[in-house]
């Protein structure tokens, strides 16, 4: 199974931040990667797919880079509605998408 | 409105048996991919198993020969019969579509749809 690392688990950051969470697979995904936040209570709800590509309806505020087995997620000006969980996912290992632990990221 | 909406978690205890479902609206299960994933309580969603619309079915190692996934065309309904269930398998399952997007040389794929989940905890 592809394995899925995030870094850091937990994030303390204010309104206005530029913020970046890392996720690091422990094999080349090319860019099979895909972004979700998830509140609490709430299931999910995809960001970004194929490493870098905003979904419909995303704030251009989120962006995502990366490839092969390095990526990242980034909040480019924290607003008071995207402290959340953050979770990586791979799309490469078909059945298996693998999810990373996640990142909590919570107010200052 | 395009929703799922899971039912039939609860308290059980371990060895026993349960049936999830996930009944959906504005779409037919038949015409999409379907998983179910579940969340143990402060960890990330763990891949359960998925349904095609041709009927193949997949599981994760650790619900193999435990768990079965199935759906009902009549009542547009899918579901997950969870046998000798175990302690870890404590968690909130979600019902979930699979969405795509192709270029001419990859297929990349997410998660679309997903239910509010159902919760069951499984006592040892």
């Amino acid at each position: 199974d592809i394995q899925m690392t995030q870094s850091p688990s937990s994030l303390s950051a204010s309104v206005g931040d530029r913020v970046t969470i890392t996720c690091r697979s422990s094999q080349s995904i090319d860019n099979f990667l895909n972004w979700y936040q998830q509140k609490p209570g709430k299931a999910p709800n995809l960001l970004i797919y194929a490493a870098t590509n905003l979904q419909s309806g995303v704030p251009s505020r989120f962006s995502g880079s990366g490839s092969g087995t390095d990526f990242t997620l980034t909040i480019s000006s924290l607003q008071p509605e995207d402290f959340a969980t953050y979770y990586c996912q791979q799309s490469y290992s078909t059945p298996l998408y693998t999810f990373g632990q996640g990142t909590k990221l919570d107010i200052k | 409105e395009v929703q799922l909406v899971e039912s039939g978690g609860g308290l059980i205890q371990s060895g026993g048996s349960l049936r999830l479902s996930c009944a959906a609206s504005g779409f037919t299960v038949s015409s999409k991919f379907m998983n179910w994933i579940r969340q143990a309580p402060g960890k990330g969603p763990e891949w359960v198993s998925v349904l095609y619309t041709g009927g193949s079915t997949y599981y994760a190692n650790s619900v193999k020969g435990r768990f079965t996934i199935s759906r009902d065309n009549s009542k547009n309904t899918l579901y997950l019969q969870m046998n000798s269930l175990r302690a870890e398998d404590t968690a909130v399952y979600y019902c979930a579509t699979d969405a795509s997007h192709c270029t001419r040389t990859s297929c990349y794929k997410w998660y679309d749809l997903w239910g509010q989940g159902t919760l069951v905890t499984v006592s040892s």
